[in-house]
């Protein structure tokens, strides 16, 4: 089946690091892949996404980049800010008849003035 | 802007009570998901609606009913709740496959 390993955390950054958070994943076809955030008290919302191989994701400074060779769609971020603390998931849809959208554990993100 | 509603926001239940969940949409979506999420364990699939009139059971379904009412609509449903279904429940929608999901903002269940 479907799955997505998404690095442990948490991870406490001081603001204006550099942000890695490591995706890998599992599955048949040719997934869609995603990264949401949830900020405290509140639902997910999409960061980002990539439909193919090669393509980058983008959005307010976060970059992820969908390779099909290693399985993996890290998020990457050059200066991390004090307000982009959350928690972040990693997610993939498979495509062919699919309907299950796949989530990872999710990496809280703390970032420190 | 209403996108995925969810109510209640909050719940307290005693174990062996029933509730239903509620959730509708208003982005003429396709597809509706029911989410649990619990510390350490991320986003675990309870039941989807792929369309208006098919429901099918996700990774963990056990303990847990749902009703697609309409397309609007999506319930979920807890016939005899137990300790073990204390969690923060998350509807979301999507308009069709490969596309990104858009979540509710959750409904937090205690159950004593």
């Amino acid at each position: 089946g479907n799955s997505v390993t998404q690095m442990e955390g948490p991870v406490t950054l001081s603001e204006e690091a550099f942000l890695t958070i490591n995706c890998t994943y599992t599955a048949t076809g040719y997934p869609s892949l995603f990264w949401y955030v949830q900020y405290p008290g509140e639902g997910l919302q999409l960061l980002l996404k990539a439909t193919k191989a090669d393509d980058k994701g983008s959005n307010k400074g976060f970059e992820a980049t969908y390779r099909k060779e290693t399985t993996s769609f890290h998020l990457e971020k050059g200066s991390v800010q004090v307000s982009d603390s959350a928690v972040y998931f990693c997610a993939l849809s498979s495509g062919a008849g699919s309907y299950q959208l796949t989530f990872g554990k999710g990496t809280k993100l703390s970032v420190i003035p | 802007n209403a996108g995925v509603t969810q109510t209640p926001k909050f719940q307290v239940l005693k174990t062996g009570q029933s509730m239903t969940l509620q959730c509708a949409q208003d982005m003429n979506h396709n597809s509706m998901y029911w989410y649990r999420q619990d510390p350490g364990m991320g986003l675990r699939l309870i039941y989807y609606s792929a369309s208006e009139g098919t429901t099918d059971k996700g990774e963990v379904p056990n303990g847990y009913n749902v009703s697609r009412l309409n397309k609007r609509e999506f319930s979920l449903r807890l016939e005899s709740a137990a300790p073990s279904q204390t969690s923060v429940y998350f509807c979301a929608s999507r308009r069709a496959l490969n596309t990104e999901a858009f979540f509710g903002q959750g409904t937090r269940l205690t159950v004593v």
